[in-house]
């Protein structure tokens, strides 16, 4: 079964600066998507950025953009100038090619975003 | 208007009870999901569906029914709550093709005292 491993509970940045969260997954296959979900106070679930496994070039949307490291197993999160809004909880998700389309989460990074 | 809301927002329940958290969808998506979040475990499957006829059971669905009324609407359960199932829970749907990324309805906020 394919895990997702979040190890930084929680991060601070300043505001402006740039910030990496970190995310490691464990899978036998080589075909799968990756995402990046953002979770502020609202509690709503919200897509950041999302990477196909056969593309070697690593996603970006306007601040944000990801490492992706299909050998390492390794997908972090650069946001670049913080801002306050970027402050929510970040969730790493897995979802197979194949085998039904489920995502499998991490346990999610706290970002707090300094003024 | 929202593309997928649940209702209710919120809820307060006993040990017990029987409980419905409703899905509803206007994004014209086949694939619906409900998901538990609880603190340090991130968001866990508990069933998903590919269309009306086609119910399947997550990683967590002890505990849990649900009803695919419509190609919009996934209904979860709780027969009998109880404390343990005090959590966040989402649901979320997909189109059949595509890229297949997920959106996430509101949540709804569970309590079973």
């Amino acid at each position: 079964a394919q895990t997702v491993t979040q190890s930084q509970p929680e991060m601070s940045v300043q505001e402006a600066e740039t910030v990496t969260l970190s995310c490691t997954y464990d899978t036998s296959e080589s075909d799968y998507y990756l995402f990046w979900y953002k979770q502020p106070p609202s509690r709503q679930m919200i897509l950041v950025i999302r990477q196909e496994a056969y593309k070697q070039q690593n996603a970006t949307e306007n601040r944000f953009s990801v490492n992706f490291q299909k050998a390492a197993k390794s997908f972090s999160l650069k946001i670049s100038d913080s801002q306050l809004g970027d402050a929510a909880m970040y969730f790493c998700a897995y979802r197979s090619w194949s085998g039904g389309n489920k995502l499998v989460f991490g346990a999610g990074t706290i970002l707090r975003v300094k003024s | 208007d929202a593309d997928v809301t649940q209702t209710p927002r919120n809820r307060i329940t006993k040990t017990g009870k029987r409980i419905m958290l409703e899905c509803s969808q206007t994004k014209g998506h086949d694939r619906m999901y409900w998901y538990r979040q609880d603190p340090g475990l991130g968001l866990r499957l508990i069933y998903y569906s590919f269309d009306v006829k086609d119910i399947n059971k997550g990683e967590i669905s002890d505990g849990y029914s649900v009803s695919r009324q419509a190609q919009a609407k996934f209904s979860l359960s709780l027969e009998s709550a109880i404390p343990n199932q005090t959590a966040l829970y989402f649901c979320a749907t997909s189109a059949l093709v595509g890229s297949d990324t997920q959106y996430f309805g509101p949540g709804t906020r569970l309590t079973v005292l």
